[in-house]
């Protein structure tokens, strides 16, 4: 079935840092790319979707290209601020389903000042 | 302002205990999610409805029931028979069409069984 695998965390960065969190697919076709990011405490928020190969998807500064040829989707940032810290979900649609959604582990991020 | 609510925020509940957990959407979503997180895990299925008065087990529903009586509402139980029931449980909802696989999340409840 699909699946995602996502860089291990923590991430640690300096406040104005780049960021890059990975994330590889193993998918049948090319499914609809997802990341979503959850603040302390709250639930889960969509970030940005890629719905076809080559596709960008960006929101907030963030943005992450649906690499094909790599199978990734790795989220960037610029410019990281203390705001961002939070916990990043690479994410695609189960294989066969019209709802399920296949997450990975999840990245935590930390900004410090 | 459209949305989903969950409570309440945190719930405590002793052992042997059933406990319902909310979940409302005002988006005129038709499917609907329960999902567990803990600790440094990703999230894992445990039921989820595509419509009014049906839904379907997940990857994790033993000792979980569910129902799907309104649009809006999908509450779910956790039974006593849920061995390791402490958690943090999110609802979420998701369109159809062309969204279809967007889903829209609750802010969470805190379950804490002692």
């Amino acid at each position: 079935g699909n699946s995602v695998t996502q860089m291990e965390g923590p991430v640690t960065l300096s406040e104005e840092a780049f960021l890059t969190i990975n994330c590889t697919y193993t998918a049948t076709g090319y499914p609809s790319l997802f990341w979503y990011v959850q603040y302390p405490g709250e639930g889960l928020q969509l970030l940005l979707k890629a719905t076809k190969a080559d596709d960008k998807g960006s929101n907030k500064g963030f943005e992450a290209t649906y690499r094909k040829e790599t199978t990734s989707f790795h989220l960037e940032k610029g410019s990281v601020q203390v705001s961002d810290s939070a916990v990043y979900f690479c994410a695609l649609p189960e294989r066969g389903s019209n709802y399920k959604l296949t997450f990975g582990k999840g990245t935590l991020l930390t900004v410090n000042p | 302002d459209g949305g989903i609510t969950q409570s309440p925020k945190y719930l405590f509940r002793k052992e042997g205990q059933n406990v319902t957990l909310s979940c409302e959407q005002n988006l005129n979503h038709d499917a609907m999610y329960w999902y567990r997180q803990d600790p440094g895990q990703g999230l894992r299925l445990i039921y989820y409805s595509q419509i009014v008065n049906d839904f379907q087990k997940g990857d994790i529903a033993e000792g979980y029931s569910v129902s799907r009586e309104k649009k809006e509402s999908f509450p779910l139980t956790v039974t006593s028979a849920q061995k390791n029931p402490t958690a943090f449980y999110l609802c979420a909802s998701s369109p159809t069409g062309t969204s279809l696989h967007e889903q829209y999340f609750g802010p969470g409840t805190r379950l804490t069984v002692t």
